[in-house]
């Protein structure tokens, strides 16, 4: 159980267009889903916390146009990098809350999506 | 704010020795632990968590104590293998209701046949 999927698994593009990133919790439900980016041997970095019906809370420093964020459903979270730029280059990783959480705050996590853009 | 500290890597070991990677975290309240593991090229997949002090979390031969007194949740393993060669993450979750994860830098593991 608690299967995060993440779609594409790997995609380039070129410079000046847009790409969507899907995050999918498979199993469950998901009230609240995160996005975090990642650099070559670094550490994951919260880009956004993703409330399903509502808004997204940016991390300060992530470009809310640049990034956009949809989280339509209680299953579905998408990310959208805007004019992709040769910097946005990176691996994204998607995580997803059960709504049914007993309350120990696990987070499951989808298995990346490296965006290459030239 | 919170905060996660993990020992600096890599490691490099050789196989059946004892792995510790040291965790250390700062909080303000009483967040849950965790210790994740990232293989090349994929996500990160739970190795074991830990929700209050004195809780054991332990999987496939690795464990971890939530010290509250030294704020430690360090990572063992009795005898590493090769296929444990991968990235460590460290991270704890806050209890303040936005349920977001603080992560260490990660360390990387490498073992040796």
């Amino acid at each position: 159980g608690a299967v995060v999927s993440q779609h594409p698994s790997w995609v380039i593009c070129k410079s000046g267009t847009s790409v969507k990133i899907e995050c999918r919790s498979l199993d469950f439900q998901a009230t609240t889903m995160f996005w975090y980016r990642q650099f070559p041997k670094q550490s994951l970095m919260l880009m956004a916390t993703s409330n399903e019906g509502s808004k997204a809370t940016y991390e300060q420093g992530v470009e809310k146009d640049k990034f956009l964020i949809n989280h339509a459903s209680l299953t579905l979270s998408t990310l959208t990098v805007t004019s992709a730029h040769p910097e946005d280059s990176s691996f994204y990783i998607c995580s997803a809350r059960d709504v049914t959480g007993t309350g120990d705050y696990e987070q499951y996590f989808g298995p990346g999506t490296r965006l290459t853009v030239t | 704010g919170d905060s996660v500290t993990q020992m600096e890597g890599p490691v490099t070991l050789s196989e059946e020795a004892f792995l510790t990677i040291n965790c250390t975290y700062t909080a303000t309240g009483y967040p849950s632990l965790f210790w994740y593991v990232q293989y090349p090229g994929e996500g990160l997949q739970l190795l074991l968590k830990a929700t209050k002090a004195d809780d054991k979390g332990s999987n496939k031969g690795f464990e971890a104590t939530y010290r509250k007194e030294t704020t430690s949740f360090h990572l063992e393993k009795g005898s590493v293998q090769v296929s444990d060669s991968a990235v460590y993450f460290c991270a704890l979750s806050d209890r303040g209701g936005t349920y977001k994860y603080i992560f260490g830098t990660g360390t990387r593991l490498k073992v040796l046949a």
